[in-house]
């Protein structure tokens, strides 16, 4: 069973509006993390949000929200007020911790194309 | 603001060649970690290593991949005897712990692409 799912292999917003890239997860360890990472088509992946299992409050990052739903395994990327150079890949990755070690599963990603 | 640097950032190889990928992680970071991207799919676990030791492998770091910490700052993946299917893009990253409160995140460098011909 896949660990991380992403849903929308594409999507598209208008610049300035709001979007929503949807992550659901699934583990039976109470103790994980939530990451979000962005690859623009220059290939670098850059961390934009994190949101530990404990957490209370949804992590937000600046234009960045994770709308963190336990009871739901979800854990959508909320992107406000969208900019061009938003444009890029963007991944769901959930942590677990496994002895010595913790790794990161990654999901199939999805392309956000921001159009003006 | 600290960052995992990588070099080579592109590499072209010829099979059955030996490849060196270098890392040096962020400086107070303790756990580090390779990811492998191929083209158009998603990121793939590798290899871990904290302490001077693999913690943890995945499937797909068979007996031709190695990982090393020659000194104090760099890390290193090395890949024996390329193959065709090697071609991806080689993520180092590191975090300063392995556990899941927040802001312990896991950082990523640029990347390495590698092309085996």
């Amino acid at each position: 069973a896949q660990k991380i799912t992403q849903t929308q292999p594409g999507m598209f917003v208008q610049e300035k509006e709001a979007v929503t890239l949807d992550c659901t997860y699934d583990t039976s360890d109470p103790s994980y993390g939530l990451f979000w990472y962005k690859q623009p088509s220059s290939g670098e992946m850059i961390f934009l949000i994190y949101q530990g299992s404990y957490d209370q409050q949804n992590a937000t990052e600046g234009r960045y929200s994770l709308n963190f739903q336990k009871a739901r395994k979800s854990a959508n990327l909320v992107i406000s007020a969208s900019q061009l150079g938003d444009s890029a890949m963007y991944f769901c990755a959930m942590r677990e911790v496994t002895g010595t070690a913790s790794k990161l599963t990654f999901g199939t990603g999805t392309r956000l194309q921001v159009t003006l | 603001e600290p960052e995992v640097t990588q070099t080579p950032s592109h590499q072209v190889t010829q099979m059955g060649q030996e490849v060196i990928l270098r890392c040096v992680p962020i400086s107070n970071h303790l756990y580090f970690y390779w990811y492998r991207q191929i083209l158009g799919q998603k990121v793939e676990f590798l290899v871990s290593f904290y302490n001077n030791e693999i913690s943890e492998k995945s499937e797909i770091f068979d007996d031709q991949f190695s990982v090393e910490r020659p000194d104090g700052s760099n890390f290193t993946l090395k890949i024996r005897s390329t193959k065709l299917e090697d071609s991806a893009m080689y993520f180092c990253a590191s975090s300063e712990r392995k556990g899941i409160t927040s802001g312990n995140t896991i950082y990523f460098g640029e990347g390495s692409w590698l092309t085996v011909v």
